[in-house]
């Protein structure tokens, strides 16, 4: 069975800065996804970046970027100039290829923006 | 807003009861995916349905069941509800999930609290 780990229960950054939340995951599968979801104080699910497995190229958004290295099964989220906004919980998910398939949560990470 | 519409928000009912949970899913979505957040057990995935046929399965207890309609929405029914079934349930469309593997986006989900 797939697993995925985010060590990090809590993390803390200053408004502005640079913070990295890590992830790794356990699979045997060739063919699989990536995400990070957002879910802030309303509880409402937000996606915030997926990955391919088979794109060598990191994916982007805006401010939000990841480092994806296949071979150690590692998949961290970099956020760039934080802002008050970006506090939330944040879930590193998995899902194989295939289409049939629910994501596979990690336990979140608490990030906390200090202003 | 992602699209995706859950009723209802918040749902109280006693021990031994049965509740049923509706998702509507985005426009043009085909899957519906069913999730249980909970302090215990984090996020996990429940069940999938494309076009009105189980997909794929999860943790799902045999108390629980599923369906999704030929207008696409579908329910998720608990029954002889117990304390450990409180959580908030969220509903995820995406636009295939037979094939290939799509984004999930997540309704706003409905909080069940079980007295």
């Amino acid at each position: 069975a797939q697993t995925v780990t985010q060590s990090q229960p809590e993390m803390s950054v200053q408004e502005a800065e640079t913070v990295t939340l890590s992830c790794t995951y356990d699979t045997s599968e060739s063919d699989y996804y990536l995400f990070w979801y957002k879910q802030p104080p309303s509880r409402q699910m937000i996606l915030v970046i997926r990955q391919e497995a088979y794109k060598q190229q990191n994916a982007t958004e805006n401010r939000f970027s990841v480092n994806f290295q296949k071979a150690a099964k590692s998949f961290s989220l970099k956020i760039s100039d934080s802002q008050l906004g970006d506090a939330a919980m944040y879930f590193c998910a998995y899902s194989r290829g295939g289409g049939a398939d629910g994501l596979t949560f990690g336990k979140g990470t608490h990030l906390i923006i200090q202003p | 807003d992602s699209g995706v519409t859950q009723t209802p928000k918040h749902l109280i009912t006693a021990t031994g009861q049965r509740v049923t949970l509706r998702c509507s899913p985005r426009s043009g979505d085909l899957s519906v995916y069913w999730y249980q957040q909970s302090l215990d057990q984090g996020l996990q995935f429940l069940i999938q349905y494309y076009n009105g046929e189980e997909r794929a399965k999860g943790n799902i207890l045999e108390r629980f069941s599923a369906q999704q309609f030929p207008d696409l929405h579908s329910e998720l029914n608990l029954s002889s509800l117990e304390l450990g079934d409180s959580a908030l349930y969220f509903c995820a469309s995406s636009p295939s999930g037979r094939v290939r593997t799509d984004t999930q986006y997540f309704g706003p989900g409905t909080r069940l609290t079980v007295l």
